[in-house]
């Protein structure tokens, strides 16, 4: 079964909402969250890794004060997309590693497909 | 910067028959995974490749590693449609706390 889980799976919401994207390890702690971005027909761009407890860590080019990420918790972090518009629909999945066996690969989440009118 | 392609980029193949899908990566990367993704989804875990000369096999997909040559390949053997889907490698950035670089992605069509 899933151990990441992400939510909502889909969002259609106007331009100027901030929407807020929460991804959960179900049965292990991640200190570590990572979050991207894929646009229609190409890969996955990583955008920023969330870290447990202290700032997240962005990619060159990604505004951090549009996407806010908070780690609170080691299974829990969130991204909220502030002032969406319509240029930020994309899909966006995170994914977590477990912490105590580093070698086994990240579990994603199913994605969620943000869509600004 | 590390960067990872691959190719071919787009692979429509008939039924039955085998090919290859290559990933190249630019700087040295000691643990490489496959992924599958479907449309509309998210990504599926293929294999985790670890080592030089790693092979691992799963049913019609068969992946190995040569670090040497900074190479993977995904070996598809007599194709069914149900492996139609983008296959994306990825690869750890040294040092960089489990950070994936993924490759450009193939997308494969199995046609009847």
């Amino acid at each position: 079964g899933a151990v990441v889980s992400q939510h909502p799976s889909r969002v259609i919401c106007k331009s100027g909402t901030s929407v807020k994207i929460e991804c959960r390890s179900l049965d292990f702690q991640a200190t570590t969250m990572f979050w991207y971005r894929q646009f229609p027909k190409q890969s996955l761009m990583l955008m920023a890794t969330s870290n447990e407890g202290s700032k997240a860590t962005y990619e060159q080019g990604v505004e951090k004060d549009k996407f806010l990420i908070n780690h609170a918790s080691l299974t829990l972090s969130t991204l909220t997309v502030t002032s969406a518009h319509p240029e930020d629909s994309s899909f966006y999945i995170c994914s977590a590693g477990r912490r105590a066996v580093g070698n086994q690969p990240q579990h994603f989440g199913d994605g969620t497909r943000l869509s600004i009118l | 910067e590390l960067k990872v392609e691959q190719n071919p980029l787009f692979l429509s193949m008939q039924e039955g028959k085998n090919y290859t899908i290559y990933c190249n990566y630019s700087t040295t990367s000691d643990r490489l995974y496959w992924y599958r993704q479907d449309p509309g989804k998210s990504l599926e875990s293929l294999f985790v490749l670890l080592s030089n000369g790693a092979v691992k096999q799963e049913g019609r997909l068969m992946a190995s590693l040569d670090t040497k040559a900074r190479l993977s390949t995904l070996h598809i053997t007599a194709a069914v449609h149900d492996l139609s889907a983008t296959y994306f490698c990825a690869v750890i950035n040294t040092g960089t706390a489990s950070k994936l670089t993924f490759g450009t992605g193939t997308r494969l069509q199995v046609t009847l």
